[in-house]
């Protein structure tokens, strides 16, 4: 089975401190996911990587960057973080075959900031 | 642009009430995938199935099927006598082949179901 972690299931930081949430997939998948989750609006693509040191701009990148080391680690970065960036943090992978795996999911960070 | 819709935001029903949860869409893309998955109280998404543009045949898996209709570009969820462990959030996604996003998926805002003993 395909296994998605992520460093912490709740979190808790202060306003302008730096965050970083991490994600790890055993699966030896190229393509790797951060959504944020917050009530009544779904799912949100932040950003995403189809290999090592490539990311793409998601839907809401504006006050977050990512960094793929290697294939197997996507970290999400909130460079100061504020208040309206308290939310449900996920993560997924997918493999190579763009267009036909399924991306997997794994439990999702819980971040308060105060 | 892409775009998925589910209107039910909440749904409530009784045990053993069969529950169908709508999922609309909206692609110019002739090839795309749909996708449902399942998000209990422990938060993490399950995947329940995928399914393919080109592909209309309904599909039945155990109390659940799936309604895949491109004539009115719908995806509809349908639990068979439901349980109480069926209460959950439910997203309906898609995900387009080809082009450059890559498989990310597009999801719907999801519909909140409460099953009562």
């Amino acid at each position: 089975d395909v296994k998605v972690t992520q460093s912490s299931r709740y979190l808790v930081k202060r306003t302008g401190e730096k965050v970083f949430l991490e994600c790890v997939q055993d699966m030896d998948h190229e393509n790797m996911f951060w959504y944020r989750q917050d009530p009544g609006l779904g799912l949100r693509l932040i950003y995403f990587s189809y290999d090592v040191k490539m990311k793409e701009k998601g839907d809401i990148p504006e006050g977050y960057s990512v960094s793929r080391e290697k294939k197997e680690r996507f970290s999400l970065i909130l460079e100061s973080a504020s208040t309206n960036q308290t939310s449900m943090y996920l993560c997924a992978s997918k493999g190579e075959t763009a267009y036909t795996d399924t991306q997997y999911f794994g439990p999702g960070t819980r971040l308060t900031v105060l | 642009a892409q775009k998925v819709t589910q209107a039910q935001t909440e749904i409530s029903v009784v045990e053993k009430e069969d529950v169908t949860l709508d999922c609309v869409y909206e692609t110019r893309d002739t090839t795309y995938y749909l996708f449902w998955y399942k998000q209990p109280p422990s938060g993490e998404l399950v995947f329940l199935i995928r399914r393919n543009s080109f592909d209309e045949q309904n599909e039945i898996s155990g109390r659940y099927s799936w309604n895949f209709q491109k004539s009115t570009s719908s995806f509809n969820f349908t639990i068979t006598a439901s349980q109480v462990v069926d209460s959950a959030v439910y997203f309906c996604a898609l995900s387009l082949r080809g082009g450059s996003t890559l498989g990310r998926l597009y999801f719907g805002r999801g519909t909140q179901l409460t099953v009562w003993p």
